[in-house]
């Protein structure tokens, strides 16, 4: 069975820095391309980074940039996202996703909080 | 950046019914790579469709995909009580891999 599950959310100051994990099993992680997908309260789905299977290539919304840094390990089959100069807007419940191509399946989110 | 409209923004519907998802994109979307989700409050979007009109595992067959260039569409054929839910298209075909804003299907 596909799992994605993230951790690492939670309160953190304007400003400050929060790393987030996504441990994945029941399927090949270092062949699947990996996103982050956030969804602020009461809104839509926003994409957010996407990296390729050997951590080569990695691409960032525009509201990101310079700010979040995807990454993973696949000798532990984990997915990260570093964040920092986090701001309110930044608000929202992180999912991890396989891509959809490779059955597209999503963890449960962690709620990152940006709040002073 | 593709920008990704989808109409309309609240569907109200009986179950039975047909109901039919527009999908608009601002430019062509590379190799139809675009696909189709639905949100039920409180989870996690789940992978409806993929690659403009193949099915997910596990999704049954009265959802259907389609369309092509700029204009998509997903279909129920006949709704389901479960069925109630927002649905988002995505383009994957170019960074960044946008979103649509969502479809509301409520019970009419």
């Amino acid at each position: 069975e596909v799992q994605l599950v993230e951790s690492g959310g939670g309160l953190v100051q304007p400003g400050g820095s929060l790393r987030l994990s996504c441990a994945a099993s029941g399927f090949t992680f270092k062949s699947s391309w990996m996103h982050w997908v956030r969804q602020a309260p009461g809104k839509g789905l926003v994409w957010v980074s996407r990296i390729n299977n050997d951590g080569s290539s990695t691409t960032y919304a525009d509201f990101v940039k310079g700010r979040f840094t995807i990454s993973r390990d696949n000798a532990n089959n984990t997915l990260y996202l570093q964040m920092s100069s986090l701001r309110a807007e930044d608000t929202a419940v992180y999912y991890c996703t396989r891509s959809p191509r490779e059955g597209g399946y999503w963890g449960q989110g962690t709620l990152v909080t940006v709040s002073s | 950046e593709i920008v990704l409209t989808q109409s309309p923004g609240t569907l109200s519907l009986s179950p039975g019914e047909r109901a039919t998802l527009s999908c608009r994109a601002s430019q062509s979307v590379s190799s139809g790579f675009l696909a189709w989700y639905q949100q039920k409050p409180g989870q996690a979007p789940r992978l409806l469709i993929y690659d403009t009109s193949s099915r997910a595992t596990g999704i049954p067959d009265r959802f259907s995909g389609s369309g092509s260039g700029t204009d998509f569409t997903l279909t129920i054929s006949r709704l389901e009580p479960e069925d109630f839910a927002v649905y988002y298209c995505q383009q994957y075909g170019n960074s960044p891999y946008t979103f649509g804003q969502g479809t509301k299907l409520e019970i009419k």
